[in-house]
């Protein structure tokens, strides 16, 4: 039942390893989005589809690579991993187009690398 | 660019007192959304309310209520008798019409001690 769901819930790894989180959101809206909360709770949009195409892409290191196989997924594959990458990742889901539209957000991942 | 702030980091209030969660929002748009959003210790992000910027009308839900400002671009959220599981990060955050630029204010932590 759960709306936006994320996979795993926490991850630990190793630096300079590769590693992916999977998101998926049956609500059936066509936007959905990733941000980092870092250790202060900053919440910070990563990036943002539609529809399987990339709207937003804020200033991340190329090492972050999203991948939208159709609008109700998307995943985040992040390559040779930084201590600085340590934090809880969010995905979310919108309906576009929509006048204000509310984003729902999944559980989270904590994500530590060692 | 759109700014939230949220001045406030921690509050911290016995069962049953009054609390406001102060937020204000800088944004160049005619028209655009504001939100809250309850991080409890759980990690999820929970919506709360979205309000436009038409609608200057005060809301008010059960123990919560917001008060929408425009001449002082404020949007704070108060909790009438508040009870310890309302203790949560709470953000405010604010977008333009189509949700294209969703910016999270810091967040306030709020701790409600029995």
């Amino acid at each position: 039942d759960t709306a936006v769901s994320q996979t795993p819930k926490y991850l630990v790894t190793q630096m300079g390893n590769d590693k992916s989180i999977k998101c998926e959101q049956n609500l059936g809206h066509d936007t959905m989005y990733w941000y980092k909360q870092d250790s202060k709770k900053f919440l910070k949009i990563m990036f943002s589809y539609n529809n399987k195409e990339l709207i937003i892409n804020e200033t991340v290191p190329n090492r972050f690579s999203p991948k939208s196989p159709d609008k109700a997924h998307l995943n985040l594959h992040i390559n040779s991993l930084e201590l600085g990458d340590s934090a809880v990742y969010f995905c979310a889901s919108s309906q576009g187009k929509i006048r204000g539209n509310i984003q729902y957000f999944g559980a989270g991942t904590r994500l530590s690398v060692l | 660019a759109q700014k939230v702030t949220q001045a406030q980091t921690e509050i911290s209030v016995v069962e049953k007192e009054d609390v406001t969660l102060d937020c204000v929002y800088e944004t160049r748009d005619t028209t655009y959304y504001l939100f809250w959003y309850k991080q409890p210790p759980s990690g999820e992000l929970v919506f709360l309310i979205r309000r436009n910027s038409f609608d200057e009308q005060n809301e008010i839900s059960g123990r919560y209520s917001w008060n929408f400002q425009k001449s002082t671009s404020s949007f704070n959220f108060t909790i009438t008798a508040s009870q310890v599981v309302d203790s949560a990060v709470y953000f405010c955050a604010l977008s333009d019409l189509y949700g294209q630029n969703f910016v999270f204010g810091p967040g306030t932590r709020l701790s409600v001690l029995p």
